[in-house]
């Protein structure tokens, strides 16, 4: 099966500074690459994704970029803000009839002000 | 719509007993997922229906699992009996089968077994 690795666990960036998020995957199948953002006792909620005819997405201060054929994806903030700190998470998933969501461990992200 | 509705929002209960999680998902989708979040394991995939067919049932711990989706605005993880290495928090997510779609996640249920 998919197994997704996310890196790194934790990440302190300055207020105003950018952070990436690295992501690989093992299913060259996957076609479907979702970011997660969850707040502390909350659920997780979608922040941006990706599909595979695409190599990079861009939602204001947030992007995401994906190689297939290293199969790896990030995800960048930029002009990082207080409220940006959270747990992110990646995940992949084939779709067309296997909506299975495979999720990377997490990456806790502290903005310091 | 509301989203996905999950019941009870919180649970205590003795090892031994069993626990039976609920969760309502969103009107119109076909694909629901019933994910255990630990700090150590992270978010696991436990199991998979689309339109009311368990998929893969491949992340069900052990046979103290069992989930049903009886129609589909409703399904039921049981766990019996209970023991406390199953506290965790249960999320239930639900999205429509194609390629690529959101998984919209309920509120959780955060489970406590002493």
């Amino acid at each position: 099966g998919e197994n997704v690795e996310q890196h790194p666990s934790t990440l302190s960036v300055q207020e105003g500074d950018s952070a990436v998020i690295k992501c690989t995957y093992s299913d060259s199948a996957s076609n479907y690459f979702p970011w997660y953002k969850q707040e502390l006792g909350k659920r997780p909620q979608l922040i941006i994704d990706i599909r595979s005819n695409v190599g990079e997405k861009k939602d204001q201060r947030i992007a995401v970029t994906l190689n297939k054929t290293a199969k790896h994806f990030s995800l960048h903030i930029t002009e990082t803000q207080p409220e940006d700190s959270a747990v992110y998470f990646c995940a992949a998933s084939m779709g067309g009839g296997n909506e299975k969501l495979t999720f990377g461990t997490g990456t806790r992200l502290t903005i310091i002000p | 719509d509301a989203g996905v509705i999950q019941s009870p929002r919180h649970e205590v209960t003795e090892m031994g007993q069993e626990v039976t999680l609920r969760c309502k998902p969103i009107s119109g989708h076909n694909s629901l997922f019933w994910y255990r979040q630990t700090m150590m394991r992270g978010l696991e995939l436990l199991i998979y229906f689309n339109n009311n067919v368990p998929i893969d049932d491949s992340g069900m711990p052990e046979d103290r699992f069992s989930a049903k989706m009886p129609n589909a605005s409703f399904s039921t993880l049981k766990i019996q009996p209970s023991e406390p290495r199953d506290s965790a928090v249960y999320f239930c997510a639900s999205s429509f089968q194609g390629v690529g779609t959101e998984a919209f996640f309920g509120q959780g249920t955060r489970l406590t077994v002493v």
